[in-house]
């Protein structure tokens, strides 16, 4: 079976750093890209930024670029989300979601998300 | 940047038929993706390739994309269908984009 497995639950003050991972098994980690998307308490989904665990390629939404930093330990398979200075702005679920290669190829338009981990949910607040 | 704009809310009756529609500049040049979020739930990918459906995703899903306007069709709809939905497509290589979402309310 397909998973990815995230972090639990953070509650963080404003100012503090915080570093969340995604877990990736039953497929082959390092050819398969992961993103991380946002979703503010009652809002819809975010897309942050996707990582290619093959070579650490990250690549960012400009609205999040300087905002977080993504990055992957492909050795113990797994992605991280992390911040340096959390701000009460943060405060949201963090979704990862491994992107489906349809094609045999790095990337295609035809790609989907289809396996999403259970969510980590951030609060930041004083 | 690339914008897709969904309703905010969509309302059907149990066993009629839904439609939800995502809009973009020439979407129909994209591929589109739907998925389904129910209420503390992840999302769930229900259409791929703006015509295709994943494997346990029911016939009653369906999709289709022309010109500035992708569309998921659910038929029969169940109360459990209930659920908030996104587009989402491919803006260049590596940059993904979702839709506001949809709001569906089963009553």
């Amino acid at each position: 079976e397909v998973r990815l497995e995230q972090t639990g639950a953070e509650v963080k003050k404003p100012g503090e750093s915080l570093k969340i991972s995604c877990k990736g098994s039953g497929y082959s980690f390092s050819t398969s890209w992961i993103a991380w998307v946002r979703q503010m308490p009652g809002k819809g989904l975010e897309w942050m930024g996707i990582i290619y665990p093959g070579d650490s390629d990250a690549r960012y939404s400009p609205s999040f670029q300087g905002q977080v930093t993504i990055s992957v330990d492909k050795s113990i398979r797994t992605a991280y989300l992390q911040w340096s200075s959390l701000k009460a702005s943060d405060t949201a679920m963090y979704f990862c979601a491994r992107r489906w290669a349809i094609e045999a190829s790095a990337y295609s338009p035809r790609d989907a998300f289809d396996v999403w981990g259970q969510g980590t949910m951030v609060t930041v607040s004083s | 940047s690339y914008d897709l704009t969904q309703p905010p809310s969509v309302s059907v009756s149990p066993g009629q038929t839904a439609s939800i529609t995502c809009s973009g500049d020439e979407l129909g040049d994209k591929f589109t993706c739907w998925y389904q979020q129910r209420p503390g739930q992840s999302p769930l990918l229900v259409i791929y390739q703006d015509t295709k459906r994943p494997s346990g995703i029911p016939e009653r899903f369906s999709g289709s994309n022309s010109g500035n306007t992708a569309t998921l069709t659910i038929s029969e709809t169940q109360a459990m269908d209930e659920a908030d939905y996104y587009c989402q497509v491919w803006d260049g290589p590596t940059t993904a984009v979702f839709g506001g979402g949809t709001k569906l309310t089963v009553l």
